[in-house]
């Protein structure tokens, strides 16, 4: 049985580029949830995916989108990239939103 | 929006005996309370969780105590291990969980053999 799997693994851009990051959940999961990780804290909640709709969001910019598909796989978009957005991000998915199971994330680099 | 303060932020004890890291929530909606240990270069994991219907859970050597009406919540590893060594994070969430989970800052635990 798959677990959450992230792709890629690491990820390296500049200032002002774009970047799409992509999860897989876990199988018979149906919520999608991202955070950000920064070194040395905890997870940041970005936002939830639910039947292919942003169900919550938390306190980030509209630079970060995302979309859900009905595989339940889900994308994570970050336009105008800032160097403070380099940072581990983690998806984790979930049934209904409950009880998270998390990716081994997507380490990404702005240089 | 809720804010999660954990404490300490290091534990270092020694191999066979008891660590306790504690957590205090700000939002009284909150229900939901999971424990994860993330290990070094590692995905976090969830080892324990507790809702607000529950005042303590135990699995074996883990257990997680929740005082609602001080808004807090620990967690209690006993007859510690090597293994037990990582950084575990307290959250917090309402919905029962199905919101967004707002995490601490994390505890770096540190078993000396």
């Amino acid at each position: 049985d798959a677990g959450v799997t992230q792709s890629p693994t690491h990820l390296i851009k500049t200032r002002g580029q774009q970047v799409t990051l992509r999860c897989s959940p876990k199988s018979g999961h149906d919520t999608v949830s991202w955070y950000q990780q920064a070194l040395g804290q905890g997870p940041q909640f970005i936002f939830q995916y639910y039947e292919e709709e942003e169900r919550q969001r938390g306190n980030f910019p509209d630079r970060f989108s995302g979309h859900q598909f009905p595989n339940y796989s889900s994308e994570l978009n970050v336009n105008a990239l800032l160097l403070g957005d380099s940072a581990l991000y983690l998806c984790a998915s979930s049934l209904g939103g409950r009880r998270l199971h998390f990716g081994d994330g997507t380490r990404l680099s702005i240089l | 929006g809720e804010n999660v303060e954990q404490h300490p932020s290091t534990l270092s004890v020694q191999e066979g005996d008891s660590a306790v890291i504690k957590c205090t929530y700000s939002d009284s909606a909150s229900n939901y309370f999971p424990w994860y240990k993330q290990e070094l270069g590692k995905r976090p994991q969830l080892i324990i969780d507790i809702r607000s219907n529950v005042g303590e859970k135990k699995d074996q050597r883990i257990a997680v105590t929740l005082n609602k009406t001080a808004k807090h919540f620990s967690l209690h590893i006993t007859e510690t291990q090597p293994e037990d060594s990582a950084v575990y994070f307290c959250a917090a969430s309402s919905g029962g969980g199905a919101d967004g989970l707002t995490f601490g800052k994390g505890t770096h635990l540190i078993i000396q053999p």
